[in-house]
């Protein structure tokens, strides 16, 4: 069955610092790729999407391009900020069926 | 997008009784799903409600613990039946918009003493 296998957690950097949540999957098909975040005592909101191979999701300087060859879906930032720290979910799916998540990777980050 | 309410947002309820959980949506909706986060975990789909018909569960979750109503495009509800320590956890709900995204509503934290 399909799979998302992610980053291991927690993941501490300084304000500013580079950041990479590495994420990969296993699925039958061509899922839909998406990046949640849920913020402290708060539901998931969708940070990013992509529906095919080779699309880059962006939002709130956040990147993650789907690559098809390495079947990977990385979470990028340049400079990350304390508002950023959070638990970043992978997952993968689409359309009306069920999406399959990794396990998630908390994210600090200290001024 | 869509806009989705839970109530209660969270809820502490003693061994043996039963939590009836709410999810409203603010557009008319074909699929919705049931996840519950287990402390510190992921999130596990429990089922997908249609309207109109019996919601399909997944492995390892039954109708008997987890009866689902849909009796309309825009609501649901989870009811958690018996309840032990072991159902403390975040149950969310979510809907599918935009063509293949899916929303989840803030979630109702649980937890049974």
């Amino acid at each position: 069955g399909d799979s998302v296998t992610q980053m291991e957690g927690p993941v501490t950097l300084s304000e500013e610092a580079f950041l990479t949540i590495n994420c990969t999957y296993t699925a039958t098909g061509y899922p839909s790729l998406f990046w949640y975040v849920q913020y402290p005592g708060e539901g998931l909101q969708l940070l990013l999407k992509a529906t095919k191979a080779d699309d880059k999701g962006s939002n709130k300087g956040f990147e993650a391009t789907y690559r098809k060859e390495t079947t990977s879906f990385h979470l990028e930032k340049g400079s990350v900020q304390v508002s950023d720290s959070a638990v970043y979910f992978c997952a993968l799916g689409g359309g009306n069926e069920k999406l399959t998540f990794g396990t998630g990777t908390r994210l600090t980050i200290i001024p | 997008s869509a806009v989705i309410s839970q109530k209660p947002s969270r809820d502490i309820c003693q061994r043996g009784t039963s939590l009836t959980i709410q999810c409203q949506v603010d557009s008319q909706v074909t699929m919705m799903f049931w996840y519950r986060q287990q402390p510190g975990q992921s999130l596990t789909l429990i089922a997908t409600a249609n309207q109109g018909s019996e919601a399909t569960y997944e492995s390892g979750f039954v109708i008997d613990k987890f009866p689902i109503s849909r009796p309309n495009l825009t609501f649901s509800t989870l009811t958690v039946s018996n309840m032990s320590p072991e159902d403390s956890s975040i149950y969310l709900c979510s809907v599918v918009a935009d063509t293949d995204t899916q929303y989840f509503g803030p979630g109702t934290r649980l937890t049974v003493l």
